[in-house]
């Protein structure tokens, strides 16, 4: 009963470096999400995708790209990591962008831009 | 803008005591709220949604109502336990730029003290 599974967990870089967070949902969900968790800030939506083969920003979109690998996967790249971009990433998924339809939420991805 | 404010920030309860957490948001023009709960180090768990022509939902201990016109959500949770704390979030689902978007609040840290 996986749900939403993301990797790595826990992530050190230094300022300049590149990284792929991985997401993967296996309730065969047709939205997905990436949001960013900071203290005092509550969760802010990077960037969703609303079916596979589509990709829209959010709130906070600078410095990320994201690719809607297939219907299960979404993947969350940092091309050039700023201190920043230390943050929780959370990667949700939803059946479908429907009003009725819950997100859920993977564990979450802790990355330190030192 | 839709914002979402959850108060208090933080609750100290003894264990037993029936309490209630606040949201309100400033866009009534809703789809639905949910509300979550996370738990240190750990993504969000969906508790309750309650859909915009809703007035409460129940699960168990916890009862969320909806007031839509007057923008404010609550949870109340009865008999609280120390397995209850946790963040509770609330988030609004609206809609934002031609597509539907979930805005979260900054969350009520709860304490249940055995």
């Amino acid at each position: 009963n996986a749900g939403v599974t993301q990797t790595p967990k826990f992530q050190v870089l230094k300022t300049g470096q590149s990284m792929t967070l991985q997401c993967a949902q296996d309730m065969n969900h047709n939205s997905m999400y990436w949001y960013r968790q900071d203290p005092g800030m509550g969760l802010r939506l990077i960037y969703y995708s609303a079916s596979e083969g589509t990709t829209d920003k959010g709130e906070v979109p600078n410095g990320y790209n994201v690719s809607r690998l297939n219907k299960r996967e979404f993947s969350l790249r940092l091309e050039s990591a700023a201190p920043s971009q230390t943050s929780v990433y959370f990667c949700a998924s939803s059946e479908s962008q429907g009003p009725s339809r819950p997100q859920h939420f993977g564990d979450g991805t802790r990355l330190s831009i030192l | 803008k839709q914002e979402v404010t959850q108060i208090p920030a933080a609750l100290s309860v003894p264990e037993g005591e029936n309490l209630v957490l606040n949201c309100s948001f400033t866009d009534s023009a809703i789809y639905n709220l949910q509300w979550f709960r996370q738990d240190p180090g750990k993504g969000l768990t969906s508790l309750l949604l309650i859909q915009s022509s809703q007035r409460e939902q129940t699960s168990g201990r916890l009862n969320a109502s909806l007031d839509k016109s007057s923008g404010r959500s609550t949870l109340y949770i009865a008999a609280s336990q120390p397995g209850d704390s946790a963040t509770y979030l609330c988030a609004v689902r609206h809609s934002q730029g031609g597509s539907e978007k979930l805005v979260f609040g900054k969350g009520t840290k709860l304490t249940v003290n055995p």
